[in-house]
């Protein structure tokens, strides 16, 4: 079983719909999480960084964290085409520094 | 503020021949340092991190290496690349060991 699971996709919404995009884990050491978008032939960029169970909003990001079930979510409110990328959940330990990653969903919003 | 550089963006290699990526991060000092390789579709693996000069871990077996030879400068090589050696590959540099992780804009390496 791999540490981090996230669907490939790909997603396809209609611009302005909400999206949903999930990771599950299940090393319970895992104590920080990070969701990333890249854009195709770009490095990594960091969305949201979070500590702790439960939301954080930022615009049209919120990331939720449910240590409890071992599972993260990013909902992107008012998708833009903008927004159509790769998105990459990620989680470490804070004793080591290191990231696992899940393996990115491809979202694609339709104008 | 703190950027990273990485170079070269795009390279084709022959089987056999040397690796040497290039990263820096400026705006920082003693940054944690991190090697990725991303396979087409699939999620990010770490390589090597580094805490400090002469301090490096590889994760992975395999055919490459990774020096600090300055606080803020971290290279990938190999001595002979092979065909599995080919992917995009990522630098990254963390505040410290539990704070987010910047990356760089990659380097595709395709080993012909």
């Amino acid at each position: 079983q791999k540490e981090v699971e996230q669907d490939p996709g790909p997603l396809s919404v209609p611009e302005g719909a909400i999206v949903s995009l999930n990771c599950t884990y299940s090393n319970s050491a895992f104590q920080y999480f990070m969701w990333y978008r890249q854009y195709s032939r770009k490095g990594p960029e960091l969305l949201m960084y979070t500590y702790s169970s439960g939301n954080k909003e930022d615009g049209r990001f919120t990331a939720q964290v449910d240590k409890s079930s071992k599972y993260i979510s990013l909902f992107i409110r008012d998708s833009q085409p903008s927004d159509s990328a790769t998105y990459l959940c990620a989680m470490g330990k804070s004793n080591t520094g290191k990231l696992i990653f899940g393996q990115g969903t491809t979202l694609q919003v339709k104008p | 503020s703190q950027t990273i550089h990485q170079w070269p963006a795009t390279l084709v290699q022959p089987v056999g021949s040397p690796l040497s990526l290039e990263c820096t991060v400026e705006g920082t000092s003693n940054p944690n340092l991190y090697w990725y390789r991303q396979a087409a579709g699939r999620g990010l693996q770490l390589l090597f991190y580094s805490i400090g000069i002469d301090q490096i871990s590889s994760e992975v077996p395999q055919n490459l290496s990774a020096s600090r030879p300055q606080d803020r400068q971290f290279i990938l090589s190999s001595k002979k690349l092979l065909l599995s050696d080919s992917g995009f590959y990522l630098c990254a540099w963390t505040e410290d060991r539990a704070t987010e992780a910047f990356f760089g804009q990659g380097t595709r390496l395709t080993v012909v």
